[in-house]
């Protein structure tokens, strides 16, 4: 257990509502990163982050938004969400779990549909 | 940038067959190797990765995986599956270098489904 939740675990919202995910971990990892997973795409990169206010974005970053203000959480902000970004979100960790090196551990993941 | 391919979308066997998913990937520097399974409903857990040594490598749960440097492959291998084998699984790069984050790419996933 890499002691990562997010919250919520499910939303609906509707088109041009903003909407925050958050995700919180208790283990002071520097590195965190937001995922979104859609059938036929895997897991793609939208954003992550080193460090307190440090981040970057991955390779699907249009329309949406992150912050790290605390070691622990890492928010991801969808504007003015669209029917596109309906997806499950994970949100991972690069941990250093039972000896273990350079491996992301994932959360529990959060169901958005955006109607 | 680099890119992993999982050649098999949706692969079906029955109980006890065995198993095996191919990955390769693009890149030509030193990358680190992994595979995850997705049980139904469930987050991403790490089966096994690969990082140097002994290309043959061993997970959780009764899989390997082989690296082949010269193929660019990662293939994962179950001798005889079973039913609670059913999942997605996920092969995932990461560029050994400083410069990369850690920053995962995944492939686009094979579904197993495993018959009794």
């Amino acid at each position: 257990d890499a002691g990562i939740t997010q919250s919520p675990r499910h939303k609906v919202t509707e088109t041009g509502t903003p909407v925050t995910l958050r995700c919180h971990q208790t283990e002071n990892h520097r590195y965190m990163y937001w995922y979104r997973q859609d059938p036929g795409h895997g897991l793609r990169l939208i954003h992550y982050s080193y460090g307190v206010k440090d981040t970057d974005k991955g390779e699907v970053s249009d329309g949406y938004s992150v912050s790290r203000s605390k070691t622990e959480d890492f928010l991801l902000t969808l504007e003015s969400a669209t029917s596109s970004q309906t997806s499950v979100y994970f949100c991972a960790i690069r941990g250093f779990l039972a000896g273990s090196t350079d491996t992301q551990y994932f959360g529990p993941g959060t169901r958005l549909t955006v109607l | 940038a680099q890119s992993v391919s999982q050649h098999n979308h949706h692969v079906i066997l029955s109980e006890a067959a065995s198993l095996e998913l191919g990955c390769n990937y693009s890149y030509g520097g030193t990358v680190n190797l992994f595979w995850y399974v997705q049980y139904p409903g469930q987050h991403l857990q790490l089966l096994l990765k690969y990082f140097s040594g002994d290309p043959l490598v061993k997970g959780i749960k009764g899989f390997e995986a082989e690296f082949i440097k010269s193929k660019f492959s990662f293939n994962l291998r179950k001798p005889s599956v079973q039913w609670s084998d059913t999942a997605e699984y996920f092969c995932a790069v990461n560029p050994n270098s400083g410069g990369s984050n850690y920053k995962l790419t995944f492939g686009k996933g094979t579904l197993l489904t495993v018959n009794p």
